[in-house]
């Protein structure tokens, strides 16, 4: 079946402007996790969704950041007044939840932004 | 606040074994996770361990965790260059929501 897949894979933006990050989950998936990882670095949390349940935005670095979950399927990171140290691989995953205890995440392939 | 560190790059011989180190400070984390990230794609789950396990084997992989030291280790028998990729240790405790990831390490397969 089909995995979690992002778009766009790339993005080139200039400062200051707003971007979209999609993130298309595996169908029946609940739980869906967007996470940034910068170069040589290891990947950050960012927002956390769990089925109909307030999302935990503790990881969201400024309030340029938010990102809504649509129908508790798709999910949309948004980057308002983009700014050059934004520039990282934004990675999506998704779980099925099933096993708290055993949550595996679904990894996407990540959406790769750069900031001029 | 939680933290996990592993040494960044690791480089072996073709036929060899790799050993991936990782080091975590949450003492209540109970389940502790490999995953592998090939150029350009997303993180694969490699395989998991429950703290209440010392060891784990899986093919090639082998899984080690000395709770104590709070110490985990990834060994990789007879590496290949498909081998070749970024491991990332991480740690979930039964309590919380997140995950915490390490660094990685960066896998280099010499021919």
């Amino acid at each position: 079946g089909a995995g979690v897949s992002q778009s766009p894979s790339n993005k080139v933006t200039e400062k200051g402007k707003d971007v979209e990050l999609r993130c298309d989950p595996i169908s029946g998936h609940t739980a869906l996790y967007w996470y940034r990882q910068s170069l040589g670095q290891g990947l950050e949390f960012l927002i956390y969704f769990q089925g109909n349940s307030a999302p935990d935005k503790s990881g969201l670095p400024s309030d340029r950041f938010s990102a809504e979950r649509t129908g508790g399927s798709v999910s949309t990171l948004t980057i308002q007044r983009t700014q050059q140290e934004d520039s990282a691989v934004y990675l999506c995953a998704s779980s099925p939840a099933l096993d708290r205890a055993l949550e595996t995440q679904y990894f996407g392939p990540g959406t790769r932004l750069l900031v001029l | 606040g939680e933290d996990v560190e592993q040494s960044l790059f690791l480089s072996v011989r073709e036929g060899d074994s790799s050993v991936i180190n990782c080091t975590y400070t949450d003492s209540s984390s109970t389940y502790l996770y490999w995953y592998k990230q090939e150029p350009g794609a997303g993180l694969q789950l490699l395989t998991y361990i429950f703290s209440n396990m010392d060891m784990k084997q899986d093919q090639r992989l082998t899984v080690l965790l000395n709770k104590k030291d709070k110490h985990l280790s990834l060994r990789i028998a007879d590496t290949q260059t498909g081998d070749s990729a970024i491991y990332f240790c991480a740690e979930k405790d039964n309590y919380g929501q997140n995950f915490v990831f390490g660094p990685g390490t960066r896998l280099s397969v010499l021919p």
